[in-house]
């Protein structure tokens, strides 16, 4: 029941940017990206609610394809402070009551 | 200011003990969540709660047990029928109960078992 995520890990020089993916084999209602730091908690990024529909936050943004059912996030001009690891969070259509989240990204960016 | 506090922050036990872990809220949300965290599994939900006086279970309940009789604490029981209980235990707590809004953090507990 777990969305999937890949890449497991990333890493990336300063500037560099990457995609993670998030899919589900269930039908989404909704999407929800955090961003966990070593021994912190999670930090809410944004939340994708209709098909299609994109957000950004800083120079993070992300897409929510619900046909395909999956979400990308993308991560333009790596900062270091980007780091962590980054998990979505999945809302089921007819179980949104409840938000299941994918196995994470590891994301190391070095200077 | 407003926030999640989870209490112990370390904690150990012997096997076959009880542990309550204690998720405390004053942001006056309807909604409260445990998840566990282990490495490379992500977060699994344990058990989530709606309103006051009644939850679910989520996808890995066995071994566990939670009380909400007020709207500001959720706490976790680990029972002695987890098998595996040592994890790092979150709490969290969203604004509404219809549908998932953004989920607000503790700063989690870490179970160790001897």
């Amino acid at each position: 029941q777990q969305p999937v995520q890949s890449p497991q890990a990333v890493i990336l020089r300063e500037g560099e940017d990457a995609v993670i993916n998030c899919s589900s084999s269930k039908a989404l209602y909704s999407v929800h990206w955090y961003r966990q730091k070593h021994g912190e908690a999670p930090v809410f990024l944004m939340i994708l609610l209709k098909g299609g529909e994109q957000k950004g936050h800083e120079k993070i943004s992300a897409s929510f394809n619900e046909k395909k059912q999956q979400s990308s996030l993308y991560l333009t001009a790596s900062q270091l402070s980007y780091s962590g690891t980054y998990f979505c969070g999945t809302e089921y259509r007819g179980n949104t009551d409840k938000l299941i989240f994918g196995t994470g990204t590891r994301l190391q960016v070095f200077p | 200011d407003g926030g999640i506090t989870q209490s112990p922050k370390y904690l150990f036990r012997k096997e076959g003990q009880n542990v309550t872990l204690s998720c405390e809220q004053n942001l006056n949300h309807d909604a409260m969540y445990w998840y566990r965290q282990d490495p490379g599994q992500g977060l699994r939900l344990i058990y989530y709660s709606q309103i006051v006086n009644d939850f679910q279970k989520g996808d890995i309940a066995e071994g566990y047990s939670v009380s909400r009789e007020k709207k500001e604490s959720f706490p976790l029981t680990v029972t002695s029928a987890q098998k595996n209980p040592t994890a790092f235990y979150l709490c969290a707590s969203s604004v509404t109960a219809a549908g998932t809004g953004e989920l607000f953090f503790g700063e989690g507990s870490r179970l160790t078992v001897l």
